[in-house]
This record gives C-alpha cells, sequence and structure tokens, in this order.
C-alpha cells in the first residue's frame, strides 16, 4: 500500500530557531500534501493544502510566514517552523492525496512531535 | 464554515456495543470518513460514506444521513484494544481537503 515517511519522528529545538518537517511519499505521486497540528487531547486541525509546484493555501488563523510550507515535487513536501515558541510544541502530521485512489487516496504520515523549550 | 462536533469522551465495557456520533455543517460535502487513532499515531481508516445508509465492515460500521448532516460508527464486540479516538473527518467538494471534527476518546474496561 501507499507510504508516507515522515521525518524526524520526534525534535526539541530551542526558542527562536526553526525546525524543517520533511514528508515524502514513497511508492506514489502526491499532488497534494495537507498539513495538520494535533495538540494533545484534541483532534487534527487542518493548517495548509499545499499542491506541487504552487503556493500553500493557509487555512484561516495560520501564519503563513511562521509555518513555510514547500512542495517542490510530487514526492516531497516540507514545512519549517520559523522561530518556534514553546506555544508551537504539537504533533504535527502530513496527509498525501493520491488521484485516483477515491477513500483510499490519503495516506498519513507517522507524524512530528514537536518540543520548543 | 465548517462545524463537525463529537462527544469528547466515552466509554464502555468489554463485548458491548458503543455508538459514536458526529453531526457536520459544510458548505460542501463529499463524504464522511472515519479515523481510529491511538496516541502519539497516525489516523487509520475505518469507512467512507458518500451515501446515505449504512456501510458494515466486520465489527465496525458507518451510517450516514446527508439531509440531517449525520453520521454515527458503530463498534461490535468491544475489545481492549479499542480504546482509542475516533475522528469524523467531512471531505470538502472544492479542495478535497479532510476537514476533522473534534474527536472522540473511548476508553473500554474489562
Amino acid at each position: 500500500g501507499a507510504v508516507v515517511s515522515q521525518h524526524p519522528s520526534r525534535v526539541i529545538c530551542k526558542s527562536g530557531t526553526s525546525v524543517k518537517i520533511e514528508c515524502r511519499s514513497l511508492d506514489f505521486q502526491a499532488t497534494t500534501m495537507f498539513w495538520y497540528r494535533q495538540f494533545p487531547k484534541q483532534s487534527l486541525m487542518l493548517m495548509a493544502t499545499s499542491n506541487e509546484g504552487s503556493k500553500a493555501t493557509y487555512e484561516q488563523g495560520v501564519e503563513k510566514d511562521k509555518f513555510l510550507i514547500n512542495h517542490a515535487s510530487l514526492t516531497l513536501s516540507t514545512l519549517t517552523v520559523t522561530s518556534a515558541h514553546p506555544e508551537d510544541s504539537s504533533f504535527y502530521i502530513c496527509s498525501a492525496r493520491e488521484p485516483g485512489q477515491g477513500r483510499y487516496g490519503y495516506t498519513f504520515g507517522s507524524g512530528t512531535r514537536l518540543t520548543v523549550v | 464554515g465548517q462545524n463537525i462536533d463529537q462527544p469528547t469522551e466515552m466509554t464502555a465495557t468489554e463485548g458491548a456495543i458503543v455508538q459514536i456520533n458526529c453531526t457536520y455543517q459544510t458548505s460542501g460535502f463529499n463524504g464522511l470518513f472515519w479515523y481510529q487513532q491511538h496516541a502519539g499515531e497516525a489516523p487509520t481508516f475505518l469507512s467512507y460514506n458518500v451515501l446515505d445508509g449504512l456501510e458494515e465492515k466486520g465489527r465496525f460500521s458507518s451510517f450516514l444521513s446527508r439531509s440531517k448532516g449525520y453520521s454515527y460508527l458503530l463498534l461490535k464486540e468491544l475489545q481492549m484494544k479499542d480504546s482509542a479516538s475516533y475522528l469524523c473527518a467531512v471531505r470538502d467538494r472544492g479542495t478535497d481537503k479532510l476537514i476533522f471534527g473534534t474527536g472522540t476518546r473511548l476508553q473500554v474496561f474489562p
């Protein structure tokens, strides 16, 4: 089946630094990648949608200058949390959309636990 | 806007049946998904409904009523390993994005 590799799985960084999270679709071309954030005991909140070769579309209330998304190829999308602060500590997870696969066309990465100290 | 609501927490006994409800108000509906998620892990796909009615898949069934903006996930013969969060998600017609509900934490007791 379709696999999305997400790295790193865990990262601890200092306040003010930037962190990059990668999601790669291993055996299919992901025309669209969705990025979610999940706080403890809460559901997944959609942050942005990225399409290969174009600018990401951000959900209301998500700062595009803080959460930089790049979808340079059909198999790789990255999320960079810039100037991270403790309130950015969360579980970040990507979901790749494989066209033509209907209900099965959403494959999630394994998530990244970000802790900002 | 979009509003997708679920009960926050539920408890049930091993071997029992539990129904988890999801109500939604969305601007462009193109199907409803149910996912299971264990803490710190990715969601795993359980079921999908796009037409009204019941979809059955082993111990899990999901129901949809588009006119009422309502779905439920039915879990039968509960097992301890079913303790997890259950998320409903609505697919947006225009963008294909999945918008997740508030999530329900289910705890199964022996």
